[in-house]
């Protein structure tokens, strides 16, 4: 089983600030398996980027994804007040699928 | 504008079972796989099941191998879990969850709202 682990557990930024993410998985990950998704509060998560590095559908360009084998990125370059929330990493590669626990954006 | 609804959801005993149903619509739900996430109250994501389109292929986590089965009816755009054998540890909120092709190897790209399964006496 792949296990991601992602830091900071919490991350207190302000509206405007940049935000950097970080996943690192136990075993190399192909870019092609590597999403991102944001969780609001009493919400499903919705993807934000699939591939590593491609943003998903209706996804604004301030959020970007990069990384490769066990070490991957999710940046936030302006955080706008919709952007606080809990934000997974998954790997979709291979079964089980797994998530990262979770990295908290607040304000 | 893609929906997934579930439903089935609920409190049940130790040992009991549970269906899940989630109606799928706004999307060719044939062509896309579909899988189970779960989400204990106030935890992170656990993947559970994931079906193929053509109802070919099922994978399931180790935690509910055994117990639980998904299937799917193309016809009525409905996605199901049957759950068995439910223990306390299968207490959170499950979310129907659309790949977006035939399939399943692609990110979880769209997600319902979830629906909450309690296994209590």
């Amino acid at each position: 089983e792949i296990v991601l682990t992602q830091s900071p557990g919490t991350l207190s930024l302000s509206p405007g600030e940049r935000a950097t993410l970080s996943c690192r998985a136990s075993q190399s990950v192909s870019s092609d398996f590597l999403a991102w998704y944001r969780q609001k509060p009493g919400q499903g998560p919705r993807l934000l980027i699939y591939g590593a590095s491609s943003r998903a559908t209706g996804i604004p360009g301030r959020f970007s994804g990069s990384g490769s084998g066990t070490d991957f990125t999710l940046t936030i370059s302006r955080l706008e007040p919709e952007d606080f929330a809990v934000y997974y990493c998954q790997q979709y590669e291979r079964p089980p699928l797994t998530f990262g626990g979770g990295t908290k954006v607040e304000i | 504008e893609v929906q997934l609804v579930e439903s089935g959801g609920g409190l049940v005993q130790p040992g009991g079972s549970l269906r899940l149903s989630c109606a799928a619509s706004g999307f060719t739900f044939s062509s896309c796989a579909m899988s189970w996430v779960r989400q204990d109250p106030g935890k992170g994501l656990e993947w559970v099941s994931t079906i193929g389109g053509n109802d070919d292929s099922t994978y399931y986590a180790d935690s509910v191998k055994g117990r639980f089965t998904i299937s799917r009816d193309n016809s009525k755009n409905t996605l199901y879990m049957q759950m068995n054998s439910l223990r306390a540890e299968d207490t959170a909120l499950y979310y129907c969850v659309k790949r977006p092709r035939i399939a399943a190897d692609g990110p979880f790209d769209f997600w319902g709202q979830g629906i909450l399964v309690t296994v209590s006496s």
